[in-house]
Order: structure tokens, then C-alpha cells, then sequence
């Protein structure tokens, strides 16, 4: 079974501070997509970041990157100069080519203090 | 904006009855996916629709519908309606076939009392 597990319910940073959120996955396929999304208040799903498993290098958006360890099916997202607009739920999710489903993790409620 | 659009925003049913929410997909997709998000929770895959014809389901009861038009919109529709329905349910349009990112709409709030 495919599982995405984020083990941090909920964390604080400091405005213009950096702050990482964990996610592990497991998956036995070869062919699949890693993102973060970010859920604001409105709702939205909004795409953070995405990484393709078969690409070594770490996905950067501007302010936000990821740490890809595709052995220790690991990828943590690292916001740098948090912003307040940044404080959102943010979910970790897979998505196969066996399936095109997605799976969710359970999310991270960030905290941006002022 | 993701152009998927989903309709209503807000909804209160009674339990045991029907509910149909809509979505209208992104412009060239063709598959429609349904994901329930329970307070607290992340999203959980519900079905998804490709060519009018049911292509994968979670672990959802049968009472948990859907329908897809020639034009890629969707419905979802819920019998008998139970408490722990209560949920966001958002919509999310892709192209079949191709593994990258879908596109969710803003959701309906649905409230079961």
C-alpha cells in the first residue's frame, strides 16, 4: 500500500526565518510524482512544489525547496524568509502512474509569527 | 485560479438524504478525480472519472456516486446521507496519462445534521 506520513501536526517560524517540514512516502513504484501543497483558509489546493522520482536534483520554487532522499523515501520542504502569507496547512502527497490517485499525508499547520 | 470551478460552496443536508455536488474541470482536461477532506484531515481519495466511465476507487461505500459529461463535467453524488459525511470535497481535473499535477477546485463544505 501506498503511504504518506508527515509527523509534524504542527509548526512555528519566525517572519524572514527558514523552516523545514518533514514527509516520508512509501511506494513500490518506479514511476511517480512527489508535491507539497499549501492550503490556505479559502481552502484552494495550491501547488507549492513538485519533484519527478527520477530526477536526482532537489525542485526549487523561488523560496521553497525540497530535500529529495529517494532511498530513504524522504522529502522535506525547506521555506526560506517565511513570509505571513506562508501560514497555511501544508500536505505532502504522492501520485503513481499505477493509480494517478494521490495520496495525502495527514498535513503540517504552519505558523508564521510576526 | 485553477479554472475548476465547483458548486455549491456550502451546503446543510439532513442526514439520510441526497446530496450532488458539481464541478466543472480545467479546459482540456479529461479526467475528474473526487477527494473527501475531513476536519484535520488530508484529502482522501474518493474516484475518478475518465471518458464518462468510473476509472478507480477508494475505499468509499457504494452509496458514494459520480458521473462525468461528454464536456468532462462531473458530479458527485452521496445516498443516505451519514453524519461522518460531513466533510470539504474538492474536485480535481487532469489529463490522463500524464503524471503531473491536477488541479483542485475551492470545494464544497458539505454539513450533515
Amino acid at each position: 500500500a501506498q503511504t504518506v506520513t508527515q509527523s509534524q501536526p504542527e509548526m512555528s517560524v519566525q517572519e524572514a526565518e527558514t523552516v523545514t517540514l518533514s514527509c516520508t512516502y512509501d511506494t513500490s513504484e518506479s514511476d511517480y510524482y512527489l508535491f507539497w501543497y499549501k492550503q490556505p483558509p479559502s481552502r484552494q489546493m495550491i501547488l507549492v512544489i513538485r519533484q519527478e522520482a527520477y530526477k536526482q536534483q532537489n525542485a526549487t520554487e523561488n523560496r521553497f525547496s525540497v530535500n529529495f532522499q529517494k532511498a530513504a523515501k524522504s522529502f522535506s520542504l525547506k521555506i526560506s524568509d517565511s513570509q505571513l502569507g506562508d501560514a497555511a496547512m501544508y500536505f505532502c502527497a504522492s501520485l503513481t502512474s499505477g493509480t494517478y490517485k494521490y495520496i495525502f499525508g495527514t498535513g503540517t499547520r504552519l505558523k508564521v509569527l510576526a | 485560479e485553477t479554472g475548476v470551478t465547483q458548486s455549491p460552496t456550502h451546503l446543510i443536508k439532513t442526514r439520510g438524504q441526497q446530496v450532488t455536488l458539481r464541478c466543472s474541470s480545467q479546459s482540456g482536461h479529461n479526467t475528474v478525480s473526487w477527494y473527501q477532506q475531513a476536519l484535520g484531515q488530508g484529502p482522501q481519495f474518493i474516484f475518478q472519472y475518465y471518458r464518462e466511465e468510473e476509472n478507480g476507487r477508494g475505499n468509499f461505500p457504494p452509496r458514494f456516486s459520480g458521473l462525468q459529461f461528454p464536456n468532462y463535467s462531473s458530479e458527485l453524488n452521496v445516498n443516505a446521507l451519514e453524519l461522518d459525511d460531513s466533510a470539504l470535497y474538492l474536485c480535481a481535473s487532469s489529463l490522463t496519462g500524464r503524471l503531473t499535477e491536477a488541479f483542485f477546485g475551492q470545494g464544497t463544505r458539505l454539513t450533515v445534521v
